[in-house]
């Protein structure tokens, strides 16, 4: 089944205690990308990969990093979390950036206290 | 820049009503996309349509239709005989395929679609 997954799905956290959030797609997709959703904001993209090894900053990058070592990987690591991280993630991925659809993953409800 | 908007904050309808939901959008660019998302309240977001800018046919799927206008820079989306399953927010997005747009979708704030039995 064509999916996009990430894990863990829900997560509570302290200040400061590094985290990763995994996301992983079998389409063989060549974009890949992370969006934060927060009440009365919407959806606003973290970073984004155009395909392996390249990687850059979306609209609210602060306090987060990535890599895409492999094309069917795109983690998500916060170094050093804060409350204002507290948010509900979602990993997407399309065919090519900008003109196909992006599939979403199920989200992960991220907690820092 | 561009930017989505969805006037519609909250709609809410009685089983077998139809309803439109409504998204206008900015752009510079010549050549974008749109699409519209469901967001159920299990929380995944589940791809509905994707329109280019070239072609401004509108398009039916079942008890959906999507109304675009370029004049109007508005991409409707229409539910014919609603549902209690339909209720969800709708997201309608924008997608610019120029350099510098980071090829991200820009989503509007989104619709909360409550339909009652």
């Amino acid at each position: 089944e064509a999916q996009v997954t990430q894990n863990p799905r829900y997560l509570i956290t302290v200040t400061g205690k590094k985290l990763t959030v995994t996301c992983s797609q079998n389409m063989n997709h060549e974009y890949m990308s992370w969006y934060r959703q927060d009440p009365g904001l919407g959806l606003r993209q973290i970073y984004y990969s155009m395909n392996v090894e390249v990687t850059d900053k979306g609209d609210v990058p602060e306090g987060y990093k990535v890599s895409r070592k492999e094309k069917r990987n795109f983690p998500l690591i916060l170094e050093s979390p804060s409350p204002n991280q507290t948010s509900l993630y979602f990993c997407a991925s399309s065919l090519v950036g900008g003109v196909n659809e992006q599939f979403f993953g199920p989200g992960t409800r991220l907690t820092v206290l | 820049a561009q930017k989505v908007t969805q006037a519609q904050t909250e709609i809410s309808v009685v089983e077998k009503e139809d309803v439109t939901l409504d998204c206008v959008y900015e752009t510079r660019d010549t050549t974008y996309y749109l699409f519209w998302y469901k967001q159920p309240p299990s929380g995944e977001l589940v791809f509905l349509i994707r329109r280019n800018s070239f072609d401004e046919q509108n398009e039916i799927s079942g008890r959906y239709s999507w109304n675009f206008q370029k004049s109007t820079s508005s991409f409707n989306f229409t539910i014919t005989a609603s549902q209690v399953v339909d209720s969800a927010v709708y997201f309608c997005a924008l997608s610019e395929s120029g350099g510098g747009s980071n090829y991200k979708l820009t989503f509007g704030k989104g619709t909360l679609l409550t339909v009652n039995p």
